[in-house]
C-alpha cells in the first residue's frame, strides 16, 4: 500500500525558517518524480515544487522561486521541502504527491497525495 | 501565467449528470487531468489524460477535452460525488491547477 506521510509544519513567525518532510512507502521510490502541493485555508490547490527521481529536474511556483527549495534522499525514500524567508501567504497545507507515471519532471498527474502537513505563519 | 477557469459551483440532482468544465487557452493540446476533493480529505485523481479513469474510479466518472475547454462528467451522481473537483494540466513546465468547482448534490 502506497503511503505519503508529511511532517515538520508547524506555526512560524514571518521571516523565517522551516523544513517539510515527506517519508514515503509501498512503492519504488526513485522510480517516480515526487511533488509538493498546498492549498491555503477555505482555498483552491495551489502546486509549489516538483523534483524528478535523480534530483535532475526541479520546477518551483513563481509564488516561491528563490526561497523554496526541494530535495530529495532516495535512500531514505524521503522528500523534502525547505522554505526560507516564509510570508503569511504561505500559510497552508502542505501535500506531498507521486506522480502517477514517470521519473522525470514533465507533463504529470498525481496518483498518491498524503495527508498534508499544516504550515502557519504568523507573529 | 497560464490560468484554468472552473465554475465556482454545480448543482445536480441525484440521478442526474453533472458537467463540470475547465476553461484555458488551447487546453485541449494539453492532458487534462481531475480530481475530487471531500472536506477534510486529501485530493483523489478521478481522471488523468483526459478520459482515462484510474483503478477503482467508477464508471460514472468521464472526461473529455477539445479546443480550449476540458469537461468532467459525472453520470448518475449520487450524494457520495458531493465534493470540490479541480483540474490540472501542465503548461510552459509548470503544473497548473483551476480554480475549483463545488458540486452540491441537491
Amino acid at each position: 500500500e502506497v503511503q505519503l506521510v508529511e511532517s515538520g509544519g508547524g506555526l512560524v513567525q514571518p521571516g523565517r525558517s522551516l523544513r517539510l518532510s515527506c517519508a514515503a512507502s509501498g512503492f519504488t521510490f526513485d522510480d517516480y518524480a515526487m511533488h509538493w502541493v498546498r492549498q491555503a485555508p477555505g482555498k483552491g490547490l495551489e502546486w509549489v515544487s516538483g523534483i524528478s527521481w535523480n534530483s535532475g529536474s526541479i520546477g518551483y511556483a513563481d509564488s516561491v522561486k528563490g526561497r523554496f527549495t526541494i530535495s530529495r534522499d532516495n535512500a531514505k525514500n524521503s522528500l523534502y521541502l525547505q522554505m526560507n524567508s516564509l510570508r503569511a501567504e504561505d500559510t497552508a497545507l502542505y501535500y506531498c504527491a507521486k506522480v502517477r507515471f514517470g521519473r522525470d519532471y514533465g507533463d504529470a498527474d498525481f496518483d498518491y497525495w498524503g495527508q498534508g502537513t499544516l504550515v502557519t505563519v504568523s507573529s | 501565467s497560464y490560468e484554468l477557469t472552473q465554475p465556482p459551483s454545480v448543482s445536480v440532482s441525484p440521478g442526474q449528470t453533472a458537467s463540470i468544465t475547465c476553461s484555458g487557452d488551447k487546453l485541449g493540446d494539453k492532458y487534462a487531468c481531475w480530481y475530487q476533493q471531500k472536506p477534510g480529505q486529501s485530493p483523489v485523481l478521478v481522471i488523468y489524460q483526459d478520459s482515462k479513469r484510474p483503478s477503482g474510479i467508477p464508471e460514472r466518472f468521464s472526461g473529455s477535452n477539445s479546443g480550449n475547454t476540458a469537461t468532467l462528467t459525472i453520470s448518475g451522481t449520487q450524494a457520495m460525488d458531493e465534493a470540490d473537483y479541480y483540474c490540472q494540466a501542465w503548461d510552459s513546465s509548470l503544473y497548473v491547477f483551476g480554480t475549483g468547482t463545488k458540486v452540491t448534490v441537491l
